[in-house]
């Protein structure tokens, strides 16, 4: 069955450490996106990318960085810069990068957690 | 720019009861709208969306949902709510008009159904 792969399901950062998240797709979807959620605010946008070696900065990207080297992957850093990291972490993707009528497809998520 | 408002962040309703769930939105342009599911630590699941055409749009799982223009609303509902629908609703928006796939969400609706 085609779909989004988020690993590992739950982490946890040590002060001063970066972490990475993980997010596969075999849906051979164009647009990705990282979506960070924490408690009564909705989801909000990190980073997304609508192909390769592209991507670009959502509404909170601070103490965050990506990478888009394939089309399947996009991997998430969350760096020391960030200093409340503590969220669930989403993966989406998307068929059309020019499209807003495509629904998104979601992960099952990564929660973030401080040590 | 879009925005998204849902109205209730809490909605608690008995079992075999009808539910809505209100959400409003603001744009200028066209829009492309939507409902996502939650269910506890998992991703989004897609329940509906409107793109054109018919004002009442019927999604999985028995609920539908109707698009005003004039209003700018796009509530949900069912005629009759089991247990199992309990989780949280998200409606989004689609970004800049549909020209990519960038969704704006609403901060979500927590339903509860009680026995």
């Amino acid at each position: 069955d085609g779909g989004i792969t988020q690993s590992p399901k739950y982490l946890f950062r040590k002060e001063g450490q970066n972490v990475t998240l993980s997010c596969e797709q075999n849906l051979n979807h164009d647009a990705m996106y990282w979506y960070r959620q924490d408690p009564g605010q909705g989801l909000r946008l990190i980073y997304y990318s609508q192909i390769v070696n592209d991507f670009q900065k959502g509404d909170i990207a601070e103490g965050y960085s990506v990478s888009r080297e394939k089309k399947e992957s996009f991997p998430l850093t969350v760096t020391s810069a960030q200093k409340n990291p503590t969220a669930f972490y989403l993966c989406a993707s998307s068929g059309d990068r020019f499209g807003g009528d495509q629904p998104q497809h979601f992960g099952d998520g990564t929660r973030l957690s401080i040590l | 720019a879009q925005s998204v408002t849902q109205l209730d962040s809490q909605v608690p309703v008995f079992e075999e009861a009808p539910v809505e769930l209100r959400c409003n939105y603001s744009s200028s342009v066209s829009v492309y709208l939507f409902w996502y599911v939650q269910y506890p630590n998992q991703g989004l699941q897609l329940l509906l969306k409107y793109l054109s055409g018919s004002t009442l749009v019927k999604g999985i799982n028995g609920f539908e949902a109707e698009f005003n223009k004039s209003q700018t609303s796009f509530h949900l509902r069912k005629p009759s709510v089991h247990i199992s629908d309990t989780a949280e609703y998200f409606c989004a928006v689609s970004d800049n008009g549909g020209s990519q796939g960038n969704l704006i969400f609403g901060k979500g609706t927590k339903l509860s159904v009680k026995p």
